[in-house]
């Protein structure tokens, strides 16, 4: 069964410095997401994208993360100038339209010290 | 604001006994109530998507309804493989992300 793959499953990064976590969705989907699970906490959404840009943000996706498609295959979500409180679960889904379901990888832990 | 709220937070239960988990929503306009499973350290594992009031969905043990305020996820003669944090996300029209409840925490003793 397809699946959405994440890599690295963890990154331990300085406070400051830029990360850049990697997704490869389901190959025929269109609809590509970034959700966020601090510890103990709600899922959340940060970002949809679809054809080349941005569909729809939350108040937490500020100036601080940027998300890029920069293949066919890839999906990436880079966050400049880390904070302590960056530190969560970052999963990427995908979906094949937008009242289908999102299929979920198995996320990356970001740890910031 | 759009809100999802799941109870109980825990439930634990012995193998072979049944019971429901309820999701509360207040979505602008409700386009889909998903249902995931997640694994410790796993991500969401899509289970269910309800679209209108009435609809019931079955998935071996699982059975997941819909009402205009809520939803229930019913268990029956579960086994411990069936333990596992379940997930209510609802989403509105016209809006692509999903609004996640905090998850009920299942056990199922054996």
């Amino acid at each position: 069964e397809p699946e959405v793959t994440q890599t690295p499953s963890h990154q331990v990064t300085q406070m400051g410095q830029e990360v850049i976590l990697r997704c490869v969705p389901i190959s025929n989907h269109l609809y590509f997401y970034w959700y966020r699970q601090i510890l103990g906490q709600k899922v959340e959404f940060l970002v949809s994208f679809y054809n080349n840009e941005i569909s729809e943000k939350s108040e937490i996706f500020d100036d601080q993360f940027s998300v890029e498609r920069p293949d066919g295959s890839n999906f990436t979500l880079k966050i400049r100038s880390t904070k302590l409180e960056d530190s969560a679960m970052y999963f990427c889904a995908s979906s094949a339209g937008t009242a289908q379901p999102q299929h979920f990888g198995d996320g990356t832990r970001l740890s910031i010290l | 604001e759009d809100q999802v709220t799941q109870s109980p937070e825990a439930l634990r239960l012995q193998e072979g006994e049944s019971s429901s988990l309820n999701c509360s929503y207040t979505v602008s306009g409700l386009r889909g109530l998903f249902w995931y499973r997640q694994d410790p350290g796993k991500g969401p594992e899509f289970l269910f998507t309800l679209y209108s009031a009435g609809e019931e969905k079955e998935k071996e043990r699982l059975k997941a309804t819909l009402t205009k305020k809520e939803s229930f996820l019913h268990i029956t003669a579960p086994k411990p493989e069936d333990s596992a944090t379940y997930l209510c996300a609802g989403q509105a029209q016209g809006a692509q992300k999903l609004v996640f409840g905090q998850g009920t925490r299942l056990t199922i003793n054996p």
